[in-house]
């Protein structure tokens, strides 16, 4: 059974970094093509893809926030964690991450995520 | 970056009803689509992939279709369950989420 679960501050200051871990278990981001992304959901808004870390390490970032965040994995711990420097009160939100896997068929590679943490409420005030 | 365009924002649905949200892409993104349903205070579920796909344990009252740049979720006979928030994924190019279609009881 994949299950994810994030964790970290429940409360961060403007300003400071936060740093968020994904801690999971049921596969693991040695094997070919397994990723895990980072996403977030600001209080009566959409969801917003973050991060995604793939097996063999390479790394991608939302372009909006590109410049603040940090991707990471620790295989031996299955852990991956996300550093968001320079937090100001509209990063308010609940962070997920999520497993991406997916198939090939034909010339492409279709990706999904499929399994969920149940996210982690993250609130920037002084 | 491919930009989404989910429509309508928002619904309102009675029990038993036929509903169908669209998604738009800024360009071709072949079939790299997914569907997400999101009930508050719950990790958002996979409901299709690939465009197509159901996933495994979704209702079959759930269908995807489209390709290139036009997609639609349909729910068949709607159940109370259903009530929640869908969101359309693009995964061709970097991943951007939809706005999101927020389905309400009539």
């Amino acid at each position: 059974q994949v299950t994810l679960r994030e964790s970290g501050p429940a409360l961060v200051k403007p300003t400071q970094t936060l740093t968020l871990t994904c801690t999971f278990s049921g596969f693991s981001l040695t094997t070919r093509g397994m990723s895990v992304s980072w996403i977030r959901q600001p209080p009566g808004k959409a969801l917003e893809w973050l991060a995604l870390i793939d097996w063999d390490d390479d790394k991608y970032y939302t372009t909006s926030l590109k410049t603040r965040l940090t991707i990471s994995k620790d295989t031996s711990k299955n852990q991956v964690v996300l550093t968001m420097t320079n937090m100001d009160p509209v990063d308010t939100a609940t962070y997920y991450c999520a497993r991406r896997t997916g198939y090939q068929s034909g010339y492409y590679y279709y990706y999904y995520m499929d399994v969920w943490g149940k996210g982690t409420t993250v609130t920037v005030s002084s | 970056d491919i930009q989404m365009t989910q429509s309508p924002s928002s619904l309102s649905a009675s029990v038993g009803d036929r509903v169908t949200i669209t998604c738009r892409a800024s360009q071709t993104i072949d079939r790299h689509i997914n569907w997400y349903q999101h009930r508050p205070g719950k990790a958002p579920k996979l409901l299709i992939y690939a465009a197509s796909n159901l996933q495994r344990g979704v209702p079959s009252r759930f269908s995807g279709s489209g390709s290139g740049t036009y997609f639609t979720l349909t729910i068949n006979s709607l159940q109370s369950e259903d009530f929640a928030t869908y969101y359309c994924l693009q995964t061709f190019s970097a991943v951007q989420f939809g706005q999101g279609t927020k389905v309400e009881i009539k």
